[in-house]
């Protein structure tokens, strides 16, 4: 089943420390999201690239969050430094092409513990 | 801005009773809407697309209503079974003035008990 691959599933890191985390979307999309999802805020936009060109970049993430994609099949979501309050499941999708207007396939998400 | 609110957060039902969860959304040009559930651990899965023409949509076990006049978008399960417990998320499409946008709720934890 060749979906939305996420790597790592679970990451524990320190306050201050560096974590990268990847996505794979399906092959042949166009679009990519980077979403952080928490209980209190649910479904929060990070970033959206359309054929690998930034189209949204979420204002409050800005500073220490940078998604990145050098090619179709790849991105990257870095945070650095985290804080213990970005722990939350972070989930990337894609889809064909459309943006908003299409159906999202997920991954299964990161979950990430910052201590 | 836009904004979707669905309730309720959480909700609990024996096997075989019915479910319904309720979103309401602000912007009345929205034309796209989805419900998506994520099980535990998993990512999110769509459930059903809906354009603005269709009021009434079928599926397996489930109906989704679109009141356009209340800005309402609702998931009906008919017979819910313990399988069906999961997150369930709706999510309104509308045109801002940055593009398409893309809005989810908060989402509803439904808990299925035989």
């Amino acid at each position: 089943d060749a979906g939305v691959t996420q790597t790592p599933r679970h990451e524990v890191a320190e306050k201050g420390q560096t974590i990268i985390l990847k996505c794979e979307p399906v092959s042949g999309h166009n679009d990519l999201f980077w979403y952080r999802q928490t209980k209190i805020q649910g479904l929060e936009l990070l970033s959206y690239f359309r054929s690998k060109s930034l189209m949204e970049d979420g204002g409050a993430f800005k500073d220490r969050f940078k998604a990145e994609m050098l090619n179709s099949s790849f991105s990257t979501l870095k945070i650095q430094p985290t804080e213990p309050k970005d722990s939350a499941v972070y989930l990337c999708a894609s889809s064909l092409q459309g943006g908003s207007n299409e159906r999202l396939f997920f991954g299964h998400g990161t979950k990430l513990s910052v201590l | 801005g836009e904004q979707v609110e669905q309730r309720p957060p959480h909700l609990s039902v024996r096997e075989g009773d019915s479910a319904v969860i309720i979103c309401t959304y602000t912007d009345p040009n929205s034309y796209y809407f989805f419900w998506y559930k994520q099980e535990p651990g998993a990512g999110l899965q769509l459930l059903m697309k809906v354009f603005s023409s269709t009021e009434i949509n079928e599926g397996q076990g489930f109906t989704v209503l679109l009141n356009k006049k209340d800005k309402q978008l609702s998931l009906n399960l008919t017979a819910a079974h313990p399988g069906d417990s999961a997150v369930y998320f709706c999510a309104v499409s509308f045109y801002g003035s940055s593009g398409n946008k893309l809005i989810f709720g908060i989402g509803t934890l439904l808990s299925v008990k035989p």
